[in-house]
């Protein structure tokens, strides 16, 4: 069975402060797929990152960075020193590639970074 | 290229009407997904077209039904309107409906049922 799950519901930060926000999923297959979403009031979901099984590298854009880590089924994203703007839900998301036509979402992180 | 549109954005229906919502995905994309999102449930699939057959449904009742268009425009219809039809619609859209492919959404309807 597929899950994303995000544990945090909620997080507070202050401005210019870091922020790490969790994922963790859960598949058995071997080839799949991580992306993560972006969520303002307006309620697009904006498309951040995809990452594929294979590829653990790290990465990085901008004020934003991702840990894809498979021995612990993590994959974390971080932005350095927030802003307002960043405030938004956050929805990690899983694909494999034998149930390809389906978007496995976790509950999602809202974000409130304060002034 | 011109992103995924939804319309209407905003919709009042009561309850035991039906509705019809329409997404148009990203100019050469032939998979089109709809979601549900709402705050109890967070964001639930609720089927995917691709060349106008339907590939995947979600768990939701007979209901919600939906098809796709020659030219790949989607519409998803619920009849029978009820309270808890409320939510947030998604569409999204993919070029070919592989797996590794980024699925792009739309801005969403969002659905009031009184």
């Amino acid at each position: 069975a597929q899950k994303v799950t995000q544990a945090q519901t909620e997080i507070s930060v202050v401005e210019k402060e870091d922020v790490t926000l969790d994922c963790v999923y859960e598949t058995r297959d071997t080839t799949y797929y991580l992306f993560w979403y972006k969520q303002p009031p307006s309620g697009e979901l904006v498309f951040l990152i995809r990452r594929n099984s294979f590829d653990e590298q790290n990465e990085i854009s901008g004020r934003y960075s991702w840990n894809f880590q498979k021995s612990t089924s993590s994959f974390n994203f971080t932005i350095t020193a927030s802003q307002v703007v960043d405030s938004a839900v956050y929805f990690c998301a899983l694909r494999t590639i034998y149930n390809f036509n389906k978007f496995y979402f976790g509950s999602g992180t809202k974000l409130n970074v304060k002034p | 290229k011109a992103g995924v549109t939804q319309t209407p954005r905003y919709l009042i229906k009561t309850r035991g009407q039906q509705v019809t919502l329409s997404c148009s995905p990203i100019s050469g994309h032939r998979s089109v997904s709809w979601y549900q999102q709402t705050p109890g449930q967070g964001l639930q699939f609720l089927f995917e077209y691709f060349s106008e057959t339907q590939r995947n449904k979600g768990n939701f009742p007979g209901r919600f039904s939906g098809r796709q268009f020659s030219n790949s425009r989607s519409e998803m219809n619920v009849s029978t309107l009820e309270l808890g039809d409320s939510a947030l619609y998604l569409c999204a859209s993919r070029a070919r409906g592989g797996a590794p492919e980024t699925q792009y959404f739309g801005p969403g309807t969002r659905l009031l049922v009184l």
